[in-house]
């Protein structure tokens, strides 16, 4: 299985802070790489797919890069909606394994 | 606009069969693949495997031994079964619609207790 190492696992910010997530993939997965939003209770939300294509409908504050084994999703102005849970997930070969989750809190 | 609904049981007894429906609206489950995803209370995600509308299937080796995803086009449904269920089984379990890139359409989750 490729495994999907996250970081930071938490972090604490303030609403217009510019904010990196990092998602490190255990071998080459090209750009099969997908980003997911889930608040408390809620079913995630997929906001990146193919490493940088932002599915519709997401603010374009929202952005993702990488490919190989470094991405990473970049919320250029946090908004008070965008605390949550924010996971990767690959797709290049079975299992889809996802990443452990970074939750993203309030300063 | 997509929409998927679980439906099932929410208590299984240990060592029993736990059963999952999926029910799409607002478009045809005969395209794309269909994903089931579980999240254990307080956990992350894990993805239990998908069915093309075809029926072809892949699954995760950790659970392949004892999960089946079917699908039927008819009903516009598609189901999970995961056999000899333990504690461990307890979580969340969502269903989604899968594309080679990600999961783009979420049903709600349905949480599913492995209690005697």
């Amino acid at each position: 299985d490729i495994q999907m190492t996250q970081s930071p696992s938490s972090v604490s910010a303030s609403v217009g802070d510019r904010v990196t997530i990092t998602c490190r993939a255990s071998q080459g997965i090209s750009s099969w790489l997908a980003w997911y939003q889930q608040k408390p209770g809620k079913a995630p939300k997929l906001l990146i797919y193919a490493a940088s294509t932002l599915q519709s409908g997401v603010p374009s504050r929202f952005s993702g890069s990488g490919s190989g084994t470094d991405f990473t999703l970049t919320i250029s102005s946090l908004q008070p909606e965008d605390f949550a849970t924010y996971y990767c997930q690959q797709t290049n070969s079975f299992p889809h394994t996802f990443g452990q989750g970074t939750k993203l809190e309030i300063k | 606009q997509v929409q998927l609904q679980e439906s099932g049981p929410g208590l299984v007894k240990p060592s029993e069969t736990l059963s999952l429906t999926c029910t799409v609206s607002g478009g045809s489950i005969s395209t794309y693949y269909w994903s089931w995803i579980r999240q254990p209370p307080g956990e992350g995600l894990e993805w239990i495997g998908y069915v093309y509308y075809s029926g072809s299937t892949n699954y995760n080796p950790s659970l392949k031994s004892r999960v089946t995803i079917s699908v039927d086009t008819s009903k516009n449904q598609f189901s999970l079964k995961l056999g000899s269920v333990t504690a461990a089984d307890t979580a969340v379990y969502y269903c989604a619609r899968a594309t080679h890139y990600a999961n783009d359409y979420w049903g709600q989750g349905t949480l599913v207790t492995v209690s005697s």
